[in-house]
């Protein structure tokens, strides 16, 4: 079993949708998590950082964690076909420096 | 633009070949790490610097792969005697140590034939 297991789909949405992203993950030790976007052919980009359990908004985005079910989400409210990507969850461990487990990534459509 | 240069962006060469790939981080950041990604996979860990000590290296680091940060700036990444199985794009992440996040540069796309 991987670490972290996220869903590659494809997922497929109508322009204004909300989309629900998850990844799961089996280290109890795992306390920062994160979701970055990737174009096609471009380097990751932050989009969302959330330490411990809890929610975090930041516009159209809002991050989702669940410690005790080692569940992690994202929704992206109103999408837009500029979300059209490919989206990682990547999570690492309290007290350490170094880094980030990724998933395999999950690659969206918005279709307008 | 996340601030983060990374040279050359596409690199295609024949096996048995040395590359050098060089990455620019964010001026302030003091950590530095290398990922590489397949197709259909996420980044995985090669690597990892703070200043200019290299202080984590993945076992996915086999003898050929080398890495330095001379001076705590800029990064270089060596692979000698490249094979088919390093085609890859490599990434590299400024790491900003007050807020625990990393930032990624565009990448550089190795193609080994």
């Amino acid at each position: 079993q991987k670490e972290v297991e996220q869903d590659p789909g494809p997922l497929s949405v109508p322009e204004g949708a909300i989309v629900s992203l998850n990844c799961t993950y089996s280290n109890s030790a795992f306390q920062y998590f994160m979701w970055y976007r990737q174009y096609s052919r471009k380097g990751p980009e932050l989009l969302m950082y959330t330490y411990s359990s809890g929610n975090k908004e930041d516009g159209r985005f809002t991050a989702q964690v669940d410690k005790s079910s080692k569940y992690i989400s994202l929704f992206i409210r109103d999408s837009q076909p500029s979300d059209s990507a490919t989206y990682l969850c990547a999570m690492r461990a309290g007290g350490s420096q170094g880094n980030l487990i990724f998933g395999k990534g999950t690659k969206l459509s918005v279709k307008p | 633009d996340t601030g983060v240069s990374q040279d050359p962006r596409h690199k295609i060469t024949k096996r048995g070949q040395n590359v050098t790939f060089r990455c620019d981080p964010i001026s302030e950041h003091n950590r530095l790490y290398w990922y590489r990604q397949t197709l259909g996979q996420g980044p995985e860990f090669l690597t990892y610097f703070q200043n200019e000590a290299q202080l984590e290296k993945s076992r996915l680091l086999s003898d050929r792969f080398s890495a330095e940060r001379p001076k705590g700036s800029f990064s270089t990444l060596e692979i000698q005697r490249t094979e088919q199985g390093d085609s890859a794009m490599y990434l590299c992440a400024s790491g900003d140590s007050r807020t625990d996040t990393q930032y990624f540069g565009p990448g550089t796309r190795l193609t080994v034939l």
